[in-house]
C-alpha cells in the first residue's frame, strides 16, 4: 500500500465550484504540504504544516486554505475555483527527526490532476 | 528571474551513453542541494543530495560549484528506465535542518534502444 495517497486522483470541475483535496499518510511524519505542478515550471508551495496546530502558507496560498485533521490527513480547499487553478497537485511528508536520512527529503504522494472548466 | 533554471531538454540518449547536465540556482545562500527523479505523471522521488564534494550513487554522480551557483548530474551506461524528468532542488538550509525547497521545471531524458 502507498505511503501517502491522495483523493481523488483526476477531478474535472467548473469555475466557482468548491473542491477539497484530500491528503493521507501512513509515514508517521509530522510534516505535510501541498504543491501545484505546472508544465514549464517547478512544483510550487502552496501551503505547509509542522504539526496539526501549525499552518503555513507557502509562496502560493492566495485562492486555497488546508485544514490539518490530524497528524496523517491534510486537505487543501479551493473555495471557488478558477481555470488558472488547473494543474497537478502534490501532497508530501516529511519527518522532523529522519533517522539518518535529511531534513529535506520530502515524500510525494501520486497526484491529483485537476481541470477547472 | 526563476530561482533554479534548468534546460528542459530532452535529452535523447542511446542506450549504454553517458549523459549530462547542469541546473543553476540564484540564490547564493543556498546550501543544500539534490536531485529528483520524476517519471511521467507520478510523483517526484528523491534520486540523491548533492555533496560539496561532488558524490556517486551507482551510475549516478552529481557535483556542486558554488562559486559558478550550478550542479550538475551525470548519468553512466544509461539504460531504458533512466528515462525520467530530474528536478533540481535547493534548499537555503543545510541537510541537519529544514528550509523551504526550490524546484526547477525538470530536464527530460530519453533513453533510446
Amino acid at each position: 500500500d502507498a505511503d501517502v495517497t491522495q483523493t481523488p486522483r483526476n477531478r474535472i470541475t467548473k469555475t466557482g465550484k468548491r473542491i477539497m483535496l484530500e491528503c493521507s499518510q501512513t509515514k508517521g511524519h509530522d510534516r505535510m504540504y501541498w504543491y501545484r505542478q505546472d508544465p514549464g515550471l517547478g512544483l510550487r508551495l502552496i501551503y505547509y504544516s509542522f504539526d496539526v496546530k501549525d499552518i503555513n502558507k507557502g509562496e502560493i496560498s492566495d485562492g486555497y486554505s488546508v485544514s490539518r485533521q490530524a497528524q496523517a490527513k491534510f486537505s487543501l480547499s479551493l473555495e471557488s475555483a478558477i481555470p488558472n487553478q488547473t494543474a497537478l497537485y502534490f501532497c508530501a511528508t516529511s519527518d522532523s527527526t529522519p533517522a539518518g536520512g535529511t531534513y529535506n527529503e520530502q515524500f510525494f504522494g501520486p497526484g491529483t490532476r485537476l481541470t477547472v472548466l | 528571474r526563476k530561482e533554479v533554471e534548468q534546460d528542459p531538454g530532452p535529452f535523447n540518449v542511446p542506450e549504454g551513453a553517458t549523459v549530462a547536465f547542469n541546473c543553476t540556482y540564484s540564490n547564493s545562500a543556498s546550501q543544500s542541494f539534490f536531485w529528483y527523479r520524476q517519471d511521467c505523471r507520478k510523483e517526484p522521488k528523491l534520486l540523491m543530495s548533492v555533496y560539496s564534494s561532488g558524490n556517486e550513487d551507482g551510475r549516478f554522480t552529481a557535483q556542486l560549484n558554488r562559486a559558478s551557483q550550478y550542479i550538475s548530474l551525470l548519468i553512466r551506461d544509461s539504460k531504458l528506465s533512466d528515462s525520467a524528468t530530474y528536478l533540481c532542488v535547493v534548499s537555503p538550509m543545510t541537510t541537519d535542518s529544514w528550509g523551504k525547497l526550490q524546484f526547477g521545471a525538470g530536464t527530460q531524458v530519453v533513453v533510446t534502444p
